[in-house]
């Protein structure tokens, strides 16, 4: 159980268009979902905190305006990266913890998005 | 605020040698700690948590992990190694909220078994 999925797995563009990364929990309705970034041998740094049917909370640094992000469903949350750049290029993974019990202190992790930006 | 140091960037053991891989955290109350396993370009896989209760805590795959209150640790621990052991290494404190965990990961520990 607490499975999390992310597609695609990789995915290549040219600067200056949107790419939209899809984060589903498959057996589980996820209250939240978080979604992270991790650069080359580094650690994964939180870039928002998403709660289904409200805004999402940025963390400091993170343009919300760059990265959109839309959690409309207990089971799906999407990240936008709009307007690519080379520098956008990055690791994204994303995480969701459950409505209650055990599962709601948990995070469990998709598999992570590989964006390559042009 | 939280923070979260693995001291230890690389590990090299041995197949079937003990294996400790080192966790200090900085939290004001009482943490959530946690131990994840990241393959190369795979996400996390949760290892084991420590919320409450007994401090020596099992996980999968063999690995254990000790929460020190006195020491600000929480180490993870193998007693013997398997070459599909080698990965990456992330220790996370955890501030649970209304919203769920928020997690601060340590720097991550690769670790490379030889044979």
């Amino acid at each position: 159980g607490a499975v999390v999925s992310q597609h695609p797995s990789r995915v290549i563009c040219k600067s200056g268009t949107s790419v939209k990364i899809e984060c589903r929990s498959l057996d589980f309705q996820a209250t939240t979902m978080f979604w992270y970034r991790q650069f080359p041998k580094q650690s994964l740094m939180l870039m928002a905190t998403s709660n289904e049917g409200s805004k999402a909370t940025y963390e400091q640094g993170v343009e919300k305006d760059k990265f959109l992000i839309n959690h409309a469903s207990l089971t799906l949350s999407t990240l936008t990266v709009t307007s690519a750049h080379p520098e956008d290029s990055s690791f994204y993974i994303c995480s969701a913890t459950g409505t209650s019990g055990p599962i709601h202190q948990v995070q469990y992790f998709g598999p992570g998005t590989r964006l390559t930006v042009l | 605020a939280q923070s979260v140091t693995q001291p230890d960037i690389h590990i090299t053991v041995s197949e079937g040698a003990s294996l400790e891989l080192r966790c200090n955290y900085s939290y004001g109350a009482t943490p959530y700690l946690f131990w994840y396993v990241q393959s190369p370009g795979q996400g996390l896989q949760l290892l084991l948590k420590y919320f409450s209760g007994d401090t020596l805590v099992q996980g999968i795959k063999g690995f254990e992990a000790e929460f020190k209150r006195s020491q600000s640790s929480f180490n993870l621990r193998k007693p013997s190694v398997h070459w599909s052991d080698a990965a990456e290494y992330f220790c996370a404190v955890g501030a649970f909220g209304e919203y769920g965990n928020k997690l601060v990961f340590g720097a991550g520990t690769i670790l490379r078994v030889k044979s």
